[in-house]
């Protein structure tokens, strides 16, 4: 079946640093792409819509300055932490939609951030 | 607007028992809805889903989910709990307007008693 890829798994950064994760569809193309945000016991927030050379569509609340995304090809999304705080430290996913597959949306495996 | 309430945050069932996930849904036209499951610091693994096919909806592993209308609901079962079955369940909402944007339930954990 379709898997989606993200790395990395995890990753530890300094305060004020920026940390680039990558979500990759392995087995389709995807036009749109999704990142979430997970807190521990919590359920996955919506952060942003990554659509396929064209600018993401942010949430509400969301400082698109500072999470970057960039969908740059047809299996690629990053997301771009910059200037990390403690604060965004989290569990991030992004998600893929296989339109070739009844528009099923599959998930990463997650990329846990710590920023020290 | 579109929400999802999943009733109970956490349920236990002893092992070979059934289990019974609740979900209630509102979307202001015709959903398509999803059961996910997400065992511990990983990603979610799609159970099954439903887009207006048939209203019983059978998934991976035993899990079964009846789409019901009349009440708004689309619960999640499976007649005979497995210790792999401990998890966390999640009840997502599709608007089917093309932009495929999920609504998520706030998960249902899931512990299977030995």
């Amino acid at each position: 079946g379709a898997v989606v890829s993200q790395h990395p798994s995890w990753v530890i950064c300094k305060s004020g640093t920026s940390v680039k994760i990558e979500c990759r569809s392995l087995d389709f193309q995807a036009t749109t792409m999704f990142w979430y945000r997970q807190f521990p016991k919590q359920s996955l927030m919506l952060m942003a819509t990554s659509n396929e050379g064209s600018k993401a569509t942010y949430e509400q609340g969301v400082e698109k300055d500072k999470f970057l995304i960039n969908h740059a090809s047809l299996t690629l999304s990053t997301l771009t932490v910059t200037s990390a705080h403690p604060e965004d430290s989290s569990f991030y996913i992004c998600s893929a939609r296989d339109v070739g597959f009844g528009n099923t949306i599959y998930f990463g495996e997650g990329s846990w951030l710590t920023v020290v | 607007a579109q929400s999802v309430t999943q009733l109970d945050s956490h349920v236990s069932v002893s092992e070979g028992t059934p289990v019974l996930l609740r979900c209630n849904y509102s979307s202001s036209y015709s959903p398509s809805l999803f059961w996910y499951v997400q065992h511990p610091n990983k990603g979610l693994q799609l159970l099954l889903k439903y887009t207006s096919a048939a209203t019983l909806v059978k998934g991976i592993n035993g899990f079964e989910a009846e789409f019901k209308k009349s009440e708004t609901s689309f619960h999640l079962t499976k007649p005979s709990a497995h210790m792999s079955d401990a998890a966390e369940y999640f009840c997502v909402v599709s608007d089917n307007f093309g932009n495929e944007k999920l609504t998520f339930g706030t998960g249902t954990r899931l512990t299977i008693i030995p």
